[in-house]
């Protein structure tokens, strides 16, 4: 079973800190997603990585960073918490190419981390 | 820029009967149109996708239909339990390559016994 680990389910920070989520896959998976998820608006894309240290910015990359140096892991970072980015976080990865018939659209997604900023 | 609206009111529905979710898209016209459940708290898992070349798709008791001139795609879950009671997400693949998605922002859907 593909497996997508996130390193807190809960987290606190104090507005201005700098904000470390982890995300770990054990599929081999070539693309590593981030998202945030608040109410009424779904998933929305921050940064995505289609390789180690290839990045690139997804629809919301204002006040974030990501960080790719192994294949399995991808780092989201808030460079200086705020208030509004308290969300659920949500790591995913896919497959690239369609070898084995497998569905590389499908992304596998991590329990998510619940980031509250004060 | 593309965009994907699925009913932001809960559905709330009798366990036994059919569920129905809309997920109805612009601007747009996807290879691939997915849906995903998530439960509270957790991270949505894949169901189903369906290619736009396929009308309809089933698994056990899901059943989705894709219609391209419509730009709408149809969820249904048959002889729907309690345990059927998720927020369901409708995915599409976007452009730019990488095989991002774009995703609605669910429905919630509560089957009462």
């Amino acid at each position: 079973d593909v497996k997508v680990t996130q390193s807190s389910r809960y987290l606190v920070k104090r507005t201005g800190e700098k904000v470390f989520l982890e995300c770990v896959q054990d599929m081999d998976h070539e693309n590593m997603f981030w998202y945030r998820q608040d109410p009424g608006l779904g998933l929305r894309l921050i940064y995505f990585s289609y390789d180690v240290k290839m990045k690139e910015k997804g629809d919301i990359p204002e006040g974030y960073s990501v960080s790719r140096e192994k294949k399995e892991r991808f780092s989201l970072i808030l460079e200086s918490a705020s208030t509004n980015q308290t969300s659920m976080y949500l790591c995913a990865s896919s497959f690239v190419g369609l070898a084995g018939g497998r569905n590389p659209y499908e992304q596998y997604f991590g329990p998510g981390t619940r980031l509250t900023v004060t | 820029s593309q965009k994907i609206e699925q009913n932001s009111e809960a559905l709330n529905i009798q366990e036994g009967k059919t569920a129905t979710l809309t997920c109805n898209y612009t601007n747009y016209s996807p290879a691939y149109l997915q849906w995903y459940r998530q439960d509270p708290g957790r991270g949505p898992v894949f169901l189903l996708l369906i290619r736009e070349n396929e009308k309809e798709k089933r698994k056990e008791r899901l059943k989705v239909t894709f219609d391209t001139t419509l730009k709408q795609s149809l969820f249904h879950i048959t002889a729907s339990q309690p345990a059927d009671s998720a927020t369901y997400l409708c995915a599409l693949d976007r452009t730019g390559g990488y095989n991002k998605l774009i995703f609605g922002a669910g429905t919630r859907l509560a089957v009462h016994p």
